[in-house]
């Protein structure tokens, strides 16, 4: 138990259409990222949110985009879906720091048909 | 981009087995990190190591940091099938924001 929660688990979407993911972060953690996980692949960084601003960026066009509140939760839009977004997208929590470890959700299933 | 190479990618072995797994990179990591992910699970922190040299024990596992801080490994002794799943080493990169870059993984099956 890492204390990080995303939603929804699974989810299935069509071709063209828009997703939103969300997580809550482990409690005190001001920075969240997102990742992606293809099957059989390690997780491939989309980006960070710290204090509510992007904060670094992986190779991941336009189309996926985010956010951070207030409370340090964050949700991940993605736009125009495709059928290569199907993978499992990963939501972790850290505190920003040297050395500060990251902790992930359980992650949210998304299937593009 | 800092890139991660894992080895090996696919490790079948017996129980009661040893087995190491290596995590390599041409950049300097200020932290790195080793995780187990089950399948349809997230993946689930097992250490994390700073300091370059540095040496950590969990039970039967074994990490270790290189001096360079650009590689590290992970030693298991007389393996048990609860051993298997995806290990994933990740590193940290030094300054700026945590940009964690992971390895591909090595998928680890310990046959009873």
């Amino acid at each position: 138990e890492t204390g990080v929660t995303q939603s929804p688990t699974h989810l299935i979407k069509t071709r063209g259409q828009q997703v939103t993911l969300r997580c809550s972060s482990q409690s005190g953690h001001n920075t969240v990222s997102w990742y992606q996980q293809a099957l059989g692949q390690g997780p491939q960084f989309i980006f960070q949110y710290y204090r509510e601003e992007e904060n670094g960026r992986g190779n991941f066009p336009p189309r996926f985009s985010g956010l951070q509140f207030p409370n340090y939760s964050s949700e991940l839009n993605v736009n125009a879906l495709e059928l290569d977004d199907s993978a499992l997208y990963l939501c972790a929590s850290s505190l920003r720091g040297l050395g500060n470890t990251i902790y992930f959700g359980e992650g949210s299933w998304l299937t593009v048909v | 981009t800092q890139l991660l190479e894992q080895s090996p990618q696919f490790l079948s072995i017996q129980e009661g087995e040893n087995l190491t797994v290596y995590c390599n990179s041409s950049s300097v990591f200020s932290s790195l990190q080793w995780y187990r992910q089950e399948p349809g699970e997230g993946p689930v922190l097992l250490v994390t190591v700073v300091t370059g040299g540095e040496v950590k024990k969990l039970k039967r596992l074994t990490f270790q940091f290189g001096d360079a801080r650009k590689d590290s490994s992970l030693h298991i002794t007389a393996a048990q099938p609860g051993d298997t799943g995806l290990y994933l080493c990740a590193g940290a990169p030094s300054g700026g924001y945590q940009k964690v870059t992971f390895g591909i993984g090595t998928k680890l099956q310990v046959i009873p």
